[in-house]
């Protein structure tokens, strides 16, 4: 079964640095690409970051750009996202998906995180 | 403000068909595949339709998916209230370089 399970989390004030996980199971982590979404409270869902199956290519949103890192360790099955310079408006649930691309679609539970200004 | 434009609600009543359109450009749908996703409150967004028309398995055929130029747009026949919840849609953008998402369209069974 597959499973992706975020972690990381939590409260941070403006300006401070948090770095999310997602543990991969279930499929062959290595051969995929992997994105990272967030919906903040009560918005819909905004796309954030992608990288390929070797951490070689990597594409952000221009909201983000310059300030979070996505990255993975295919040795340890884990896919991240280093989010720094945070602000208010990064308040949101952040999704791992392995989608979209086909009729197999995974997403995580999503882990919140919130930005104290 | 969404590069893709979807209805902010939609509304039927149960039995009938609705439709949830999805407007674009000729950098996300006119060039590429649409995926269309169900997400009840405080769960994970569920893929309905893949490949602009594709259902994955355990999707009711209720639902359906069609593209044409740069748009894409939604049906649920036979409205059912469990139907009630938001859907998006999204698409791959090649100018953005980036996965875009509708700005969602909550859908009420009266």
């Amino acid at each position: 079964e597959v499973q992706l399970v975020e972690s990381g989390g939590g409260f941070v004030q403006s300006g401070g640095s948090l770095r999310l996980s997602c543990a991969a199971s279930g499929f062959i982590f290595s051969r995929y690409w992997m994105h990272w979404a967030r919906q903040a409270p009560g918005k819909g869902l905004v796309w954030v970051s992608r990288i390929n199956s070797d951490g070689s290519t990597t594409n952000y949103a221009d909201s983000v750009k310059g300030r979070f890192t996505i990255s993975r360790d295919n040795a340890k099955n884990t896919l991240y996202l280093q989010m720094n310079s945070l602000r208010a408006e990064d308040t949101a649930v952040y999704y791992c998906l392995r989608a979209p691309g086909g009729a197999d679609d995974y997403w995580g539970q999503g882990t919140l995180v919130t930005v104290s200004s | 403000q969404s590069v893709l434009t979807q209805p902010p609600s939609a509304s039927g009543t149960p039995g009938q068909r609705v439709t949830i359109s999805c407007s674009g450009s000729s950098s996300n749908i006119g060039g590429n595949y649409v995926y269309w996703y169900q997400q009840f409150p405080g769960t994970a967004p569920k893929l309905l339709i893949y490949w602009n028309n594709q259902r994955p398995s355990g999707v009711p055929d209720r639902f359906s998916g069609s593209k044409s130029g740069t748009a894409a747009s939604l049906a649920i026949s036979g409205l059912r209230s469990d139907d009630e919840a938001d859907y998006y849609c999204a698409v791959w953008d090649d100018s953005l370089s980036g996965v875009v998402f509708g700005g969602g369209t909550k859908l009420t069974v009266l």
